[in-house]
C-alpha cells in the first residue's frame, strides 16, 4: 500500500541555520505530495504541495521538489526562525481530486534563538 | 479565505457514551474526510465521503463509527460507544484543507 517515510526527529537547530527534513514515498501511481505544519496546540496547516514530477512547492521560505527518480520530497529552508518551531508532516495523496492522505510520522523541529 | 471549522474544540466523555463531532467543510468541495491523531503519533485516515456517501474507510473505522452530512452543510462523525483508546485529536478535512481539530478525551 501507500506509505510515507519521514526523517525521525527531533531536530534542533539554531536560528538562521539551514533545514532539511527528508521524506520518501512509495511510488505507486502518480501521487500529489504535501507538507503540513502543526504548531503547538494547533491543527494541521498546509505548508506546500507539488502535483507532478519536478514540481517545486514553496511557501514562507520553505521549498520541496517532487523527485520521481528518488521518490523523495525533502523539505528545505535556508534560514530557520524560532517561529518555525513545530511538527512537520510529509503526506502523499491518492491522486486526482481525491485527497485521501497518507502521512509520515512527523518531525519535531525546535529552533533556538 | 474559506476555512474548515470544527466543534467542539474539546470533548470529554465517559467510556461507553456516544459522541458526535461536528465539522463545517468548505461549501463547494466534493470530498470530505475524517482523520485522527493519537497523542504523539501520526495522523491516520479514518474515512472519506463523496457524493453523500462513504467512498473509502480504513480498518480503524469499524461499526462503532459513522458519518453523516445531515443538512448539506454539517459533516459529522459519530462514535457510538466510546473506548479509552478513542482518545485522540479528530481532524475533519475538506479536500486538502484541515480543520483545527476536536480533542476527544474518554475517561
Amino acid at each position: 500500500g501507500n506509505s510515507v517515510t519521514q526523517m525521525e526527529g527531533p531536530v534542533t537547530l539554531s536560528e538562521e541555520a539551514f533545514l532539511t527534513i527528508n521524506c520518501t514515498y512509495t511510488a505507486t501511481g502518480y501521487p500529489s505530495l504535501f507538507w503540513y505544519v502543526q504548531y503547538p496546540g494547533e491543527g494541521l496547516q498546509l505548508l506546500l504541495k507539488a502535483t507532478k514530477a519536478d514540481d517545486k512547492g514553496s511557501n514562507k521560505g520553505f521549498e520541496a521538489t517532487y523527485r520521481k527518480e528518488t521518490t523523495s520530497f525533502h523539505l528545505e529552508k535556508g534560514s530557520v526562525q524560532v517561529s518555525d518551531s513545530a511538527v512537520y508532516f510529509c503526506a502523499r495523496g491518492s491522486g486526482g481530486s481525491n485527497y485521501k492522505l497518507t502521512f509520515g510520522k512527523g518531525t519535531l523541529l525546535t529552533v533556538n534563538p | 479565505e474559506p476555512e474548515v471549522t470544527q466543534t467542539p474544540s474539546h470533548q470529554v466523555t465517559q467510556m461507553g457514551q456516544e459522541v458526535i463531532l461536528r465539522c463545517v467543510p468548505i461549501s463547494n468541495h466534493l470530498y470530505f474526510y475524517w482523520y485522527r491523531q493519537i497523542l504523539g503519533q501520526k495522523v491516520e485516515f479514518l474515512v472519506s465521503f463523496y457524493n453523500n456517501e462513504i467512498s473509502e474507510k480504513s480498518e480503524i473505522f469499524d461499526d462503532q463509527f459513522s458519518v453523516e452530512r445531515p443538512d448539506g452543510s454539517n459533516f459529522t462523525l459519530k462514535i457510538r460507544s466510546t473506548k479509552l483508546e478513542d482518545s485522540a485529536m479528530y481532524f475533519c478535512a475538506s479536500s486538502k484543507f484541515f480543520g483545527p481539530g476536536t480533542r476527544l478525551t474518554v475517561l
